[in-house]
């Protein structure tokens, strides 16, 4: 079963223009986390919010983490045509202890206009 | 840097036929996992391992197994190849007892069954 559920499903903006991309889940989580897809590969790690923390930065990220309504945006400032790929959210139950397993949304589309 | 390491990025196989699909990674780490990612329905978990030979089904194990009998190398095995199960693979790994743990992501395989 699906956790999160990304909002938008796909986005086409300029370069320089910031994305936001949103991502819903249902149960209360540790953490959730934030991966990024460029086209036929692996997901990479962009960067991981705890359920105790409301924002976290990196460079040109920012992620924000609203556990009353379940919901976190990711916020790539200043897009570059290289931003272009897919984006995952991914959250880590709070219930399965140690091993938890992440359980991954369906993913955006983002595309970059040069 | 952890390197998660695919055995095949393209794969041809006949329906009926049984298939291995290899992963090794080279940081110790405990848990692995496979997962299985088809247009518009993101990535599905199928199976995980927290440890040498130990195993644990994910949301969809159904005409998969796997083995785990090194702690580097986490097999998924299709027992009879259908043409339902062409799709993109991805084998994931993760250490424990960090608080940040992040998933580190193979370059998948792309199966055709035909």
């Amino acid at each position: 079963s699906q956790q999160g559920e990304e909002d938008p499903q796909a986005l086409s903006i300029q370069e320089g223009e910031n994305a936001t991309m949103n991502c819903s889940y249902k149960t209360s989580i540790n953490n959730l986390q934030w991966y990024r897809q460029n086209s036929g590969r692996g997901l990479v790690h962009l960067i991981l919010i705890r359920s105790n923390e409301r924002e976290k930065h990196s460079g040109r990220l920012r992620v924000t983490l609203d556990t009353s309504k379940k919901s976190s945006s990711l916020l790539i400032t200043a897009s570059r045509a290289a931003d272009t790929a897919s984006y995952f959210c991914a959250t880590d139950s709070l219930y399965t202890g140690a091993n938890s397993k992440l359980t991954f949304g369906k993913g955006i589309t983002l595309s970059v206009r040069p | 840097d952890v390197k998660v390491t695919q055995s095949s990025r393209y794969l041809v196989k006949r329906t009926g036929e049984k298939v291995f699909l290899e992963c090794v990674q080279d940081m110790d780490h405990e848990n692995m996992f496979w997962y299985r990612q088809d247009p518009g329905l993101g990535l599905r978990l199928i199976y995980f391992s927290y440890d040498v030979k130990m195993k644990e089904k994910g949301d969809i194990p159904e005409g998969y197994s796997v083995s785990r009998e090194k702690k580097e190398r986490f097999s998924l095995i299709l027992e009879s190849a259908s043409t339902n199960q062409t799709s993109m693979y991805l084998c994931a790994s993760r250490g424990i007892g960090t608080a940040d743990r992040p998933l580190h992501f193979g370059n998948g395989t792309r199966l055709t069954v035909t």
